[in-house]
């Protein structure tokens, strides 16, 4: 069965303090990870999609990358517009014969920024 | 493009009453995808659709739940016999294409049971 572990939990950061998210996952093969942002209330927003170990995206303050068993998330110089849930998800590949596109999310690391 | 959208936003039921969700995707997606989500955990899988045909259901989706996407555009989730353990945030979410494309979330439905 496919499992994504997220650390830390929660995370406090001065603004400006950089840091790193780790997600760290099991799948029978993968075929994407994702990450997204998720503000109270509201639905998460997606990130990146890495397919590969090696692949880096960036957006803005945020880099994403990928081994082969685990993610990171890093932020570069924190604004607390930056607080919020970011959650790890990773789709793995059919099996033969089969399809599968649902997504097995981590519980979230809780990121907090302080100005 | 208008995002995905869920209607109602929040739903409070008393036990054992049946409450219908509905998701309209974001047009020209032809995968649609259901999760609850309850406090401090992530989102799981329910149900997914392509176009009008149900292609998979978790195991957390009791008799009481079915869903619905009847000409391949908005879907309905309906739990009926509604219990405490139900109270969650239904997501539903959308995508397009083959591979592993992301998968674009509504603003989700709350729904309290009493």
């Amino acid at each position: 069965e496919d499992q994504v572990t997220q650390s830390p939990e929660a995370l406090r950061l001065q603004e400006g303090e950089s840091s790193s998210l780790n997600c760290s996952y099991t799948v029978s093969g993968l075929r994407g990870l994702f990450w997204y942002r998720q503000d109270p209330g509201k639905g998460p927003e997606f990130l990146f999609t890495l397919y590969s170990a090696g692949e880096e995206k960036e957006k803005e303050r945020l880099k994403a990358t990928l081994t082969k068993k685990e993610s990171f998330l890093h932020i570069t110089a924190p604004k607390p517009e930056d607080s919020a849930t970011y959650l790890c998800a990773v789709q793995a590949r059919p099996n033969s014969g089969g399809s599968n596109y649902k997504l097995t999310f981590g519980k979230g690391t809780l990121l907090t920024v302080n100005p | 493009d208008t995002g995905v959208s869920q209607d109602p936003r929040h739903k409070i039921t008393k036990r054992g009453q049946n409450v219908t969700f509905r998701c309209d995707p974001i047009s020209e997606h032809n995968r649609l995808y259901w999760y609850r989500q309850t406090l401090g955990q992530g989102p799981e899988f329910l149900t997914y659709f392509q176009n009008e045909a149900q292609l998979e259901k978790s195991r957390l989706l009791s008799d009481r739940f079915s869903a619905e996407r009847p000409k391949g555009s908005f879907s309905t989730l309906e739990i009926q016999r509604t219990e405490q353990g139900d109270s969650a945030m239904y997501l539903c979410a959308s995508s397009v294409g083959q591979g592993a494309y992301e998968q674009y979330f509504g603003p989700g439905t709350r729904l309290t049971v009493t």
